[in-house]
């Protein structure tokens, strides 16, 4: 069975960090693009940031650009995400999700993780 | 930066009835870029359609997507009780990567 797995959540002060881990099973891992989608309370889906295949190439949304880091390491099947300088507004729900289109950036997301929440507060 | 606005915002049907969704760009989409989401309360979203009009392993016929250029739709068959939820279209390959569209509530009337 295809699965992602997050851990990682969990209540950080303004400015703090946080690392995101996102456990993929069932498929081959290092064949596909992986990104992140958060949703904060009551909100829309926004992407956070993409990955593709290899980790040689990463995308981020402007809202998170300069704070976020994506990477990911194929030998564990273990998608990341370094969360720096956490605002309030980061607070949310982040998921974890596979790229359907094999290496392709610009793909659709056909398996999602569970969701976890982050929360930014003092 | 492209923005994807849906309408409408909430759509109350019965169960039985025909859904039209629409997801209009704010320019041209390529028509494999454009993807739909269905979102349950309190579950992680799930793929619909994918390159505009093609469904998903698993989601059943009664969902079908369509569209080009700019205005793309979202239409259900014939509502099942378990379709009521959020719809999102959604965009990659123009600047920013990913866009997703605000999202349609579609409730039981």
């Amino acid at each position: 069975e295809v699965q992602l797995l997050e851990s990682g959540g969990g209540l950080v002060q303004p400015g703090g960090s946080l690392r995101r881990s996102c456990a993929a099973s069932g498929f081959s891992f290092s064949n596909y693009a992986m990104s992140w989608v958060r949703q904060a309370p009551g909100k829309g889906l926004e992407w956070v940031s993409t990955i593709s295949a290899s980790g040689g190439s990463t995308y981020y949304a402007d809202s998170v650009k300069g704070r976020f880091t994506i990477s990911r390491d194929n030998s564990n099947n273990t998608l990341y995400l370094q969360m720096n300088s956490l605002r309030a507004e980061d607070t949310a729900i982040y998921y974890c999700a596979k790229g359907r289109s094999g290496g392709r950036v610009t793909t659709a997301m056909d398996v999602w993780g569970q969701g976890t929440t982050v929360t930014v507060s003092s | 930066e492209i923005v994807l606005t849906q309408s409408p915002g909430t759509l109350s049907l019965s169960p039985g009835e025909r859904a039209t969704l629409s997801c209009r760009a704010s320019q041209s989409v390529s028509s494999s870029y454009l993807a739909w989401y269905q979102q349950i309360p309190g579950q992680a979203p799930r793929l619909l359609i994918y390159g505009a009009s093609s469904r998903a392993t698993g989601i059943p016929d009664r969902f079908s997507g369509s569209g080009s250029g700019t205005d793309f739709t979202l239409t259900i068959s014939r509502l099942e009780p378990e379709d009521f939820a959020v719809y999102y279209c959604q965009q990659c390959g123009t600047s920013p990567l990913v866009t997703f569209g605000q999202g349609t509530r579609l409730e039981i009337k």
